[in-house]
């Protein structure tokens, strides 16, 4: 049953801006939006998440729509080392659990 | 620098052979996690311990055992190894807050079971 739906794959070149959309349109209001990204042979790797309003840090960018059904990570000057599979997650507040779906495989080229 | 370490990067065992994967967190933090991650299904929790001594099924704890004897350390137990538990095992650990919260993971343990 997954809560998160994302593309399978997207590519982008070097330097410009990596914009990962993600659908979650039956989140609930007591639900976070996390992402979390995998390099590979590593483990994941926590980068934002936000509740409504948009995040920003020094890995990445969160917008959320107004209505929340939805979002997009930005990498807003993607390397080669920003190649990894993405992950969106919802997850309810006061829950630890967090629950993987497929994930987005990026990857950044020359 | 935070840490979470599994002690084996490679792990090769033998069909039937008790297998022990151990995860040792350095952040202090109440909650630990065991995942599976296979190709084409993705990341799949196997337990997770919110204390010292508790313990949660998650998703896929059939054939697997924990133990959580103190709060640093997570150990997952193959009780009987078979082939169909070759897997990249990760481990991780969470602060216990009102859910607002990031995991930390391990580098993985590749196990073969042959």
């Amino acid at each position: 049953d997954a809560k998160t739906t994302q593309p399978p794959s997207m590519d982008c070149a070097e330097g410009r801006a990596a914009n990962l959309p993600c659908n979650h349109s039956t989140i609930s209001g007591n639900e976070y939006v996390y992402w979390y990204r995998q390099i590979h042979s590593q483990g994941p790797q926590y980068i934002i998440h936000g509740l409504k309003n948009n995040e920003t840090n020094e890995m990445a960018s969160l917008i959320i729509t107004e209505d929340r059904k939805s979002s997009t990570l930005i990498l807003p000057h993607a390397t080669l080392r920003d190649t990894a599979v993405y992950y969106c997650i919802v997850r309810v507040v006061g829950y630890s659990t967090l629950t993987f779906g497929k994930g987005t495989m990026l990857l950044v080229s020359p | 620098d935070v840490k979470v370490t599994q002690s084996s990067r490679y792990l090769v065992k033998r069909t039937g052979e008790k297998v022990f994967l151990e995860c040792v967190q350095d952040m202090d933090h109440e909650n630990m996690f065991w995942y599976r991650q296979d190709p084409g299904l993705g990341l799949r929790l196997i337990y997770f311990s919110y204390d010292v001594k508790m313990k949660e099924k998650g998703d896929i704890p059939e054939g697997y055992s924990v133990s959580r004897e103190k709060k640093e350390r997570f150990s997952l137990i193959l009780e009987s190894a078979s082939t169909n538990q070759t897997s990249m095992y990760l481990c991780a650990s969470s602060p216990e807050s009102l859910g607002n919260t990031e995991a930390f993971f391990g580098q993985g343990t590749r196990l073969t079971v042959v």
